[in-house]
């Protein structure tokens, strides 16, 4: 059980290149979720997916795009990269947990190990 | 506008004391709030959470504390270990039906000398 895998580890990109950042997660998490983490900033939700074949819009989605052909996979488009995009990215999965005394729903993300993305 | 504050960029303190690291938040629709740990070059790592019907859950060494009145939470690490040192953030979820998304905090570096 790999949990969630990224790739790559890092990248240099020079601007309006173009790029995919790879997500896989293999615990049939229903939910997934990028974001960017800018020094000395909290993580900044991009885009994220409820499921296969939807996706929406997260606080920081400009310039970016995303897919979710199926339940692993979740790769996020980078097109027309600009400095501003430098940033470490994480992808994250989650599922829907019910609390058996409160019957409260709760997700706990799982995250992955980052891409460092440096665009100059 | 942050709806998630950890007003403390950074903490010192010694092997073996308490560290209290503290949170705040200004959404009354957050219900549910945890605690991510963060290595340099590694993926943020669940740590503890708590529901808004407790004011404290407990794990080994980790308790949060939740004040829901005051909307504030604080995580209390005892005995505090060189290896906790790294940096904590504070999440929330619970804005209507759209549970499933956290929003973080700016983070707190911890730094537990030995």
């Amino acid at each position: 059980n790999a949990g969630v895998t990224q790739t790559p580890k890092f990248r240099i990109l020079k601007i309006g290149q173009s790029m995919t950042l790879q997500c896989t997660q293999d615990m049939n998490h229903n939910y997934m979720y990028w974001y960017r983490q800018d020094p000395g900033m909290g993580l900044k939700l991009i885009y994220y997916s409820v499921g296969a074949g939807i996706t929406d819009k997260g606080e920081v989605p400009n310039g970016y795009n995303v897919s979710r052909s199926t339940t692993e996979d979740f790769p996020l488009r980078l097109e027309l990269a600009a400095p501003s995009q430098t940033s470490v990215y994480f992808c994250a999965s989650s599922y829907r947990l019910v609390d058996g005394t409160s019957g409260k729903i709760s997700y706990e993300q799982y995250f992955g190990p980052g891409t460092r993305l440096t665009v100059t | 506008d942050q709806q998630v504050k950890q007003n403390s960029p950074s903490l010192s303190v010694q092997e073996g004391r308490i560290s209290i690291l503290n949170c705040d938040y200004t959404n009354s629709m957050f219900d549910y709030f945890l605690w991510y740990k963060k290595y340099p070059a590694e993926g943020p790592t669940f740590l503890i959470s708590i529901s808004s019907i407790k004011d404290k859950n407990e794990d080994g060494r980790f308790t949060v504390f939740l004040n829901k009145s005051a909307k504030h939470l604080s995580l209390h690490i005892v005995p505090s270990q060189p290896g906790d040192s790294a940096v904590y953030f504070c999440a929330a979820s619970g804005q209507g039906g759209s549970n499933y998304k956290l929003t973080f905090g700016k983070g707190t570096l911890l730094t537990v000398n030995p």
